[in-house]
Parts: structure tokens; C-alpha cells; sequence
């Protein structure tokens, strides 16, 4: 069946580092896959979605590219700032599955 | 404008009892969703309403867990002889459900949460 597979946390890093998260997935068909971010205290929001192979979602200076050949989506942003520190998903459309999600905590 | 709101906030209940967590979605979505989301996890799927009718209940773990959406809007979440294993964060989301579009590449827009603790 369909899964998603998620680095795990918690990741921790300076402010201005280069931030990856991995996220590998397994699907029939070609579902959208999304990145929800979830900031402390705070309900699950949409972070960036790509609905096709190829397709570059970006928001907040985050990037996610939607990879058939390697069925990965992984999640960039070239500079964190602390305001970034939260719990990351990534899943997959339709019911939507989620990975277990990654805890990023950005330091001063 | 309104966002999706859930109520109650909390609830605290003793096993055995029964409990229900209302839903309020965006105003027009016709697709709704119920996650369950425990400590340290990511949110796995209940089950998915488009309009009044269930679509997918696939994700219910047994027969104490019931959902409704009468009127194709809001929803209710029904737990009967709740245990303590069913402690946890209940997660609604709507989405437009755009007729023929399917929900595969629909955004979700999730709720606050109801935290559920069963003592």
C-alpha cells in the first residue's frame, strides 16, 4: 500500500544553515504530495505542494521537487531562521498519509 | 475568513463513557476528513465524508467509532466505550471537493484538534 517515509528528528541547526529533510514515498498512481508544517501550539498548515512529477513547490523560501525516478520529495531551504523551528510532514494525497514528521529546532 | 473550528478544545473523559467531537468546516468544502494524531506521530486517517455521505471509512480502527455529517456540513465524531488507547489528537480538515477532481491534489485545511484524554 501507500506510505511515506520521513527523515527523522530532532534536527538541530544554526540560524542561516542549509536545511534538507528527506522524505522518500511508496504510491499506485501519482498522487499530489504535500509538506504541513505544524509551529509550536499551533494546528497543521500547508506548507507546499506539487501535484506532478517534476513539479517544484516552493513557500517561505522552502522548495520540495516532486521526484518519480527516486519517488522522493524532499524538503530545502537555503537559510533557517528561528522563527522555522517547528514539526515538518510530508504526505501523501488524497486520505492523506503522513510521515511521522521532523522536529526542526533552529538556534540563534 | 473562518478557518476550520473544532470543539471542544479538550476533553477529558473516564473509559468506559461515551464521547463526540464536532467538526465546523470551511464554508462551501463538501469534503471533510478525520485524523487521529498521537504523541510524536504524524496524523493517520479516519475516515472521509464528500458531502452527507461517508466515502472512505476505511481508516476507523473498530466498530466504537461512528461519524456523521447530516447536513453536508458540520460533522461529528462518535466514540462509544472509550478506552484508554483512544487517547490522542482528533484532527479534522476539509478541502473544496471539486465535482470529478477527485481529492488526490486537493489542499486540506485542518482544524485546531479536539485533545481527547481518557482517564
Amino acid at each position: 500500500g501507500n506510505s511515506v517515509t520521513q527523515m527523522e528528528g530532532p534536527v538541530t541547526l544554526s540560524e542561516e544553515a542549509f536545511l534538507t529533510i528527506n522524505c522518500t514515498y511508496t504510491a499506485t498512481g501519482y498522487p499530489s504530495l504535500f509538506w504541513y508544517v505544524q509551529y509550536p501550539g499551533e494546528g497543521l498548515q500547508l506548507l507546499l505542494k506539487a501535484t506532478k512529477a517534476d513539479d517544484k513547490g516552493s513557500n517561505k523560501g522552502f522548495e520540495a521537487t516532486y521526484r518519480k525516478e527516486t519517488t522522493s520529495f524532499h524538503l530545502e531551504k537555503g537559510s533557517v531562521q528561528v522563527s522555522d523551528s517547528a514539526v515538518y510532514f510530508c504526505a501523501l494525497g488524497g486520505k492523506l498519509i503522513f510521515g511521522q514528521g521532523t522536529e526542526l529546532s533552529v538556534k540563534p | 475568513g473562518a478557518g476550520v473550528s473544532q470543539t471542544p478544545s479538550n476533553k477529558v473523559t473516564e473509559k468506559g463513557k461515551y464521547v463526540e467531537l464536532r467538526c465546523d468546516p470551511i464554508s462551501g468544502h463538501t469534503a471533510l476528513y478525520w485524523y487521529r494524531q498521537s504523541l510524536g506521530q504524524g496524523p493517520e486517517f479516519l475516515i472521509y465524508f464528500q458531502g452527507t455521505g461517508a466515502a472512505d471509512d476505511s481508516g476507523l480502527p473498530n466498530d466504537r467509532f461512528f461519524a456523521v455529517r447530516p447536513e453536508g456540513s458540520v460533522s461529528t465524531l462518535k466514540i462509544q466505550r472509550t478506552e484508554r488507547g483512544d487517547s490522542a489528537v482528533y484532527l479534522c480538515a476539509s478541502s473544496p471537493g471539486l465535482a470529478g477532481g477527485g481529492i488526490l491534489g486537493e489542499t486540506q485545511y485542518f482544524g485546531p484538534g479536539t485533545r481527547l484524554l481518557v482517564l
